[in-house]
């Protein structure tokens, strides 16, 4: 247990639905992340949101739609996916001040499944 | 850009024995963090150890330490005794400190390691 929680661990939705995952962090930390996992592929950040303001956007696509409403929650917002979406989110947090980040801690991820 | 190798998509050790997983990286900065990720079957990524590129003595962690050598950019796992519970995917990891660089981590490719009883 990290201290970073993930919901819903599973998940199976069309191409036409909308959902979202939760990341919720118990760490008093003020940096959080969205990493995308794939088979056979390096783990991919997608997101960093830094004091609630976004800080980065790894050229993700617009179909993933991030929203980070305080330092303890970060929520990934799915819409007209295509399968190739499918893959492990992750979340993370950590530390972060001026100039400098700390070690980053994860969640146990959401395993998306898009048909 | 960063980039991060790992060369042994698996490995195998027997219980108790030790084995030594490899990673490189290419970075232009001076500073930086390299870490050893383990994500078992759960998928938790779990932190195992990090290293700070300034620090010139190997880190260690009970049964984990690594060969750091920076001027050839390789950045080594050492698992001592190997248990059954060390099986899992490894990863290496790279972050730098600047403003711009330091909020991302970027990862290897990962390498799955079995303990065979």
């Amino acid at each position: 247990e990290t201290g970073v929680t993930q919901t819903p661990r599973h998940l199976v939705m069309g191409m036409t639905n909308k959902k979202s995952l939760k990341c919720e962090q118990h760490l008093g930390h003020n940096a959080m992340y969205w990493y995308k996992q794939s088979a056979k592929k390096p783990l991919e950040l997608m997101f960093v949101y830094n004091f609630k303001e976004q800080t980065e956007n790894n050229s993700v696509p617009s179909r993933f739609s991030p929203e980070c409403p305080n330092s303890s929650h970060l929520f990934l917002h799915l819409h007209t996916l295509q399968p190739e979406d499918s893959a492990l989110y992750l979340c993370a947090s950590s530390r972060w001040t001026s100039g400098s980040s700390y070690e980053q801690y994860f969640g146990p991820g959401t395993r998306l499944t898009v048909t | 850009a960063q980039t991060v190798t790992q060369s042994q998509p698996e490995m195998s050790v027997q219980e108790a024995e030790t084995v030594t997983l490899s990673c490189t990286y290419d970075t232009s900065e001076s500073d930086y963090y390299l870490f050893w990720y383990k994500q078992p079957p759960s998928r938790q990524m779990i932190l195992v150890i990090r290293q700070e590129a300034y620090k010139q003595q190997n880190a260690t962690e009970n049964r984990f330490s690594v060969n750091f050598q920076k001027a050839a950019k390789s950045f080594s796992l050492k698992i001592s005794d190997s248990q059954l519970g060390d099986a899992a995917m490894y990863f290496c990891a790279y972050r730098g400190r600047g403003e711009t660089s330091g909020s991302r981590l970027t990862f290897g490719e990962g390498t799955q390691l079995t303990v065979n009883p």
